[in-house]
């Protein structure tokens, strides 16, 4: 059974903080790492993915990839209110098909 | 360009009934997926479609959810004699394959 686990939250971050969320998985072969911000009430959005160990940059945006440790973060800096939702994590593993975190939700505190 | 539509984007059906709800995916995205979310849950998988390949649909909760998808393009999830429980947010995407999946709308059920 592949399983992704992340915290539920709430995660609070004042406002231009860092805000970091992290991720696990339990399939060794997964190759593709995914992270999505869930609005309340909208459908998943994807702002980030990364195939290999390593930081991987876009904007305030950074995810991280760890293998061997079969753990992926995602960094928000400079936090800002917009940033409030909830981050869903998703892995895929050679068969095209995601299995997603339940989330963690976010709050940045003004 | 057009994103993942899916419609109605709300359902509001007597218990017992039958629904149907489609999508459009992304023109040349290959593969289609449904998910439901039910409120504060993750996404659940439910089926699986690659191309012309025989879809996936081991996410499927019982026998009264099925799902077909003509052409390789438009999608459709039929939930027959729905209960209560099949009330959730149910979601479609679509995916060229490995750049993550492009989710539409949804489409809200309420079972009543």
């Amino acid at each position: 059974q592949k399983e992704v686990e992340q915290n539920s939250g709430p995660l609070s971050v004042p406002e231009g903080a860092i805000a970091s969320l992290n991720c696990t998985y339990s399939d060794r072969v997964s190759q593709s790492f995914f992270w999505y911000r869930q609005y309340s009430g909208k459908s998943p959005e994807l702002i980030m993915s990364i195939y290999s160990n390593g930081d991987k940059e876009d904007g305030r945006f950074t995810a991280q990839l760890n293998k061997a440790s079969q753990y992926v973060s995602l960094l928000i800096r400079d936090s800002q209110p917009s940033d409030s939702a909830t981050y869903l994590c998703a892995v895929e593993a050679g068969s095209y098909q995601l299995t997603f975190g339940k989330g963690t939700k976010l709050s940045v505190i003004p | 360009g057009a994103g993942v539509s899916q419609s109605p984007s709300n359902k509001v059906t007597e218990k017992g009934k039958d629904v149907e709800l489609r999508c459009d995916p992304i023109s040349g995205h290959t593969a289609l997926y449904w998910y439901r979310q039910s409120l504060g849950q993750g996404l659940e998988f439910l089926i699986y479609f690659q191309g012309n390949s025989a879809p996936d649909k081991s996410g499927l909760p019982s026998d009264r959810f099925s799902a077909e998808r003509t052409g390789g393009s438009v999608s459709t999830l039929t939930i027959q004699r729905t209960q209560q429980e099949d009330s959730a947010v149910y979601l479609c995407a679509s995916s060229p394959l490995r750049t993550g999946e492009d989710f539409g709308p949804g489409t809200r059920l309420t079972v009543t």
